[in-house]
Parts: C-alpha cells; sequence; structure tokens
C-alpha cells in the first residue's frame, strides 16, 4: 500500500528553466510534508517543507504547493541549475504514528545545460 | 547545524558475521533517532524508531533479532545487523530527530553501503 507517491520516475528540464516534481498521497490524516534531495551513496538533504494549514511555502528557489482537497503536493525548483540534478523524494508525516515519515518512489530529475 | 554522521561509509563482511553502524547527531541531541533501507532504485523504507533510552520499534516484517538496535545517549545510536546474509547487502541510513529542530523534520546520516559475501 504505497501511501506516498511519485508517478514520475525520472525528469529531464532545460537549465534555466522550471523544474516541476508532483507528489500524491492518500492518507488524509498527513498533515506535514517535506521534500529531500538524494545523490547517489548519500543520505537525503532536507530541501524544504510544508505544514497541512499552509498551500504554499517558499524558500530561494524552492517552492512547495500543497492542495488538500486533491492530495497533491509540488515542488518548483526556478530557475533549474545543473547542480539541481539528483534523486527528489516527497514525504509526509501524521501527527500520529510516532511522526514517522513515508517516502515517495523517488524521482530522478536532471538538469541539461 | 543538524548535522548526522554515520561510521562506517562501507563495510564488507562474510556471511555469518555481523556488523555494527553508528549514527551521531553532532551538533543537537536527537530524541529519536530512525533506521532506513535502501535497495537500488527503490524508496527509504523505515526499518525501526528508536528513542533515547527505551526500546527501538520495529516496521512490520523487520526481524528485531537479526536487526539490534541501541540508542544509549542523545547522540548516538547503533544499528548491529547479526549473522548477516547477502540479502541484508543495502544502503543503511539513519536519521535523527530532536531538540530545537521542527518536529517532523528529520536529518539523515550519509548512509553505509553493506556488502555482505
Amino acid at each position: 500500500d504505497q501511501q506516498v507517491k511519485q508517478n514520475s520516475p525520472s525528469l529531464s528540464v532545460q537549465e534555466g528553466r522550471i523544474s516541476i516534481l508532483n507528489c500524491d498521497y492518500t492518507n488524509s490524516m498527513f498533515d506535514y510534508f517535506l521534500w529531500y534531495k538524494k545523490y547517489p551513496a548519500e543520505g537525503p538533504t532536507f530541501l524544504i517543507s510544508i505544514s497541512s494549514i499552509k498551500d504554499k511555502n517558499e524558500d530561494g528557489r524552492f517552492t512547495v504547493f500543497l492542495n488538500k482537497s486533491a492530495k497533491h503536493l509540488s515542488l518548483h525548483i526556478v530557475p533549474s541549475q545543473p547542480g539541481d540534478s539528483a534523486v527528489y523524494f516527497c514525504a509526509a508525516s501524521a501527527r500520529e504514528g510516532a511522526q514517522k515519515l513515508v517516502f515517495g518512489q523517488g524521482t530522478r530529475l536532471t538538469i541539461n545545460p | 547545524g543538524a548535522v548526522v554522521s554515520q561510521h562506517p561509509s562501507r563495510v564488507i563482511c562474510k556471511s555469518g558475521t555481523s556488523v555494527k553502524i553508528e549514527c551521531r547527531s553532532l551538533d543537537f541531541q536527537a530524541t529519536t533517532m530512525f533506521w532506513y533501507r535502501q535497495f537500488p532504485k527503490q524508496s527509504l523504507m523505515l526499518m525501526a524508531t528508536s528513542n533515547e533510552g527505551s526500546k527501538a520499534t520495529y516496521e512490520q516484517g523487520v526481524e528485531k533479532d537479526k536487526f539490534l538496535i541501541n540508542h544509549a545517549s542523545l547522540t548516538l545510536s547503533t544499528l548491529t545487523v547479526t549473522s548477516a546474509h547477502p540479502e541484508d547487502s543495502s544502503f543503511y541510513i539513519c536519521s535523527a530527530r530532536g531538540g530545537s529542530l521542527i518536529s517532523y523534520e528529520q536529518y539523515f546520516g550519509p548512509g553505509t553501503r553493506l556488502t555482505v559475501t
């Protein structure tokens, strides 16, 4: 039962353009969402998060949008840079259940020069 | 801030031996630590959650006698893979949460690549 889904295993974007990574979830108890960036053979690096009481959070080039009615969130990166090439995981957590993170499958983002 | 280290970064062991992986929070006190494993091209799967000074809580399907977790202090948790077998070969990652950090956010170590021959 995949509670957090990233349906696009890969995404290729031109440098300077906007990258949009999508994530869907099924558990309505999730109330906090996070995006992590991961390079091969390294641990994930925290990027940005959003609480369910908000619909948008912005930090520099990164913006996360949350649509609770659709159970959908997205990460926008603009402008995209070659260093953004990595695997991006979305994760969700609920106040119940020890606030464990449930991860999506990841999307490999490649930024082309 | 929020730095988590893991040691070793890579280990190769023979089948039947035990391997210990350490996870340390370097600049904050980790009231909770998590252990994950990741198979190639797959997501991170939570193995167990440990709170300092108490027994770890294991996810369904994870053998607690095989994957021993100790969270003896607010900065150190260890995962011991006992009687390792080739199918235990994987990338093991720890994360930590606590202190003044936002409660939901977990900070990850760099991971340990375990290869069992």
